[in-house]
């Protein structure tokens, strides 16, 4: 089954600087990458996802490359803030899956003033 | 914007009671996940529920799990006999035809 690494497992950063968290999978035939961020005793929230048929999306603040031959991907955050202080996880699915997401270990990101 | 919604937000039970969580989908989704997350651990899949039946589970959905969409609108997990090792957030999701799956609020389990 699918396999998902996530690293860091923490970061942290100062207000303004650039994070970034990287995953890789081991499925060839996931095709579907969501990340979501989740604050203490919350749901996870999706912040962005891409396709395998996309190498990079943005949105604002944040960003996701995908290198399909080299099975990783990485979340970008830019000029980052205190309320972007989260876990964040990776996911991973496949079409015959049935949409089941395999998730990361999650990255403990602390942004300080 | 529509959310999922769960119920009870926390249940505190006995090791071999059983408890059913509740969730209400989205309403036009078609798709329907249960995951549990343990304390500062990783979220892990459960079962996923397509047309009525399970469409596909993980090694933790042993025989004490079952799951059944009894009306047009809940999605319920049923644990029969609950163990210490239960304990636990499960988030319920759903996903429409897309892809993207949203999370409920989730139910913090507790087995004493």
């Amino acid at each position: 089954g699918e396999n998902v690494e996530q690293h860091p497992s923490t970061l942290s950063v100062q207000e303004g600087d650039s994070a970034v968290i990287k995953c890789t999978y081991s499925d060839s035939a996931s095709n579907y990458f969501p990340w979501y961020k989740q604050e203490l005793g919350k749901r996870p929230q999706l912040i962005i996802d891409i396709r395998s048929n996309v190498g990079e999306k943005k949105d604002q603040r944040i960003a996701v490359t995908l290198n399909k031959t080299a099975k990783h991907f990485s979340l970008h955050i830019t000029e980052t803030q205190p309320e972007d202080s989260a876990v964040y996880f990776c996911a991973a699915s496949g079409t015959d899956s049935w949409g089941k997401l395999q998730f990361g270990a999650g990255t403990q990101v602390v942004v300080t003033p | 914007e529509p959310e999922v919604t769960q119920t009870p937000s926390h249940q505190v039970t006995q090791m071999g009671q059983e408890v059913i969580l509740r969730c209400v989908p989205i309403s036009n989704h078609l798709y329907f996940y249960w995951y549990r997350q343990i304390l500062g651990q990783k979220v892990e899949f459960l079962v996923s529920f397509y047309n009525n039946e399970i469409s596909e589970k993980s090694e933790i959905f042993d025989d004490q799990f079952s799951v059944e969409r009894p009306d047009g609108s809940n999605f319920t997990l049923k644990i029969r006999s609950t163990k210490l090792e239960d304990s636990a957030m499960y988030f319920c999701a759903s996903r429409g035809v897309r892809g993207t799956q949203y999370f409920g609020p989730g139910t913090r389990l507790l087995v004493l």
